[in-house]
């Protein structure tokens, strides 16, 4: 139990469908960031927040878009996505912003985007 | 800008073999470096770091070391287990930056 949730761990949406990513860390963490996993790609950064700040919009497309209500749940709104979004999308959260505090990762969402 | 590359994969050893993945980076400054891995199904996990030159991290029998000269930090293990068979991804930071950067990801399968 790594303490990062993230619902749902699977989802196949329509392009014109909207829908929710959920991330919910039970760590006490004050940072949280969204990265996208994709085949054969490294990781990306999407986002990240500071104390419910965003501090870092990695030149996302529009069509996703973070919210961050409090320091314990992180949310990624999709609409108008593109098949080539679909991929593993990983939360993740850290004591504070910095190297020298870990990231605990979430298990991630598997998004499918016919 | 930084980047880390290490080989690809995959990497197919029998149980008890010795264990090296490579992994290189390009960064400004003196950044951290981290490996992390993701087990079948799961999110990331650290596996080791080390935050300044010449620092071996070490954790589970794995070891790496920050090697500034060569800008290099790679990993190894002495003798592997089909339950260390997992994707390995190795990683900086950058306080410059302000994130982590990590490479591509080698696919490491054990054989019993």
């Amino acid at each position: 139990e790594t303490g990062v949730t993230q619902t749902p761990r699977h989802l196949v949406m329509g392009m014109t469908n909207k829908k929710s990513l959920k991330c919910e860390q039970h760590l006490g963490h004050n940072a949280m960031y969204w990265y996208k996993q994709s085949a054969k790609k490294p990781l990306e950064l999407m986002f990240v927040y500071s104390l419910e700040e965003r501090v870092e919009n990695n030149s996302v497309p529009s069509r996703f878009s973070p919210e961050c209500p409090n320091s314990s749940h992180l949310f990624l709104h999709l609409h108008t996505l593109q098949p080539e979004d679909s991929a593993l999308y990983l939360c993740a959260s850290s004591q504070d912003m910095g190297g020298v505090y870990e990231q605990y990762f979430g298990p991630g969402t598997r998004l499918t985007v016919t | 800008g930084d980047s880390v590359t290490q080989m690809e994969g995959p990497v197919t050893l029998s149980e008890e073999a010795f264990l090296t993945i490579n992994c290189t980076y390009t960064a400004t400054g003196y950044p951290s470096l981290f490996w992390y891995v993701q087990y079948p199904g799961e999110g990331l996990q650290l596996l080791l770091k080390a935050t300044k030159a010449d620092d071996k991290g070490s954790n589970k029998g794995f070891e790496a070391t920050y090697r500034k000269e060569t800008t290099s930090f790679h990993l190894e293990k002495g003798s592997v287990q089909v339950s260390d068979s997992a994707v390995y991804f190795c990683a900086l930071f950058n306080n410059a930056g302000n994130m982590l950067t990590f490479g591509g990801g080698t696919r490491l399968m054990v054989k019993p």
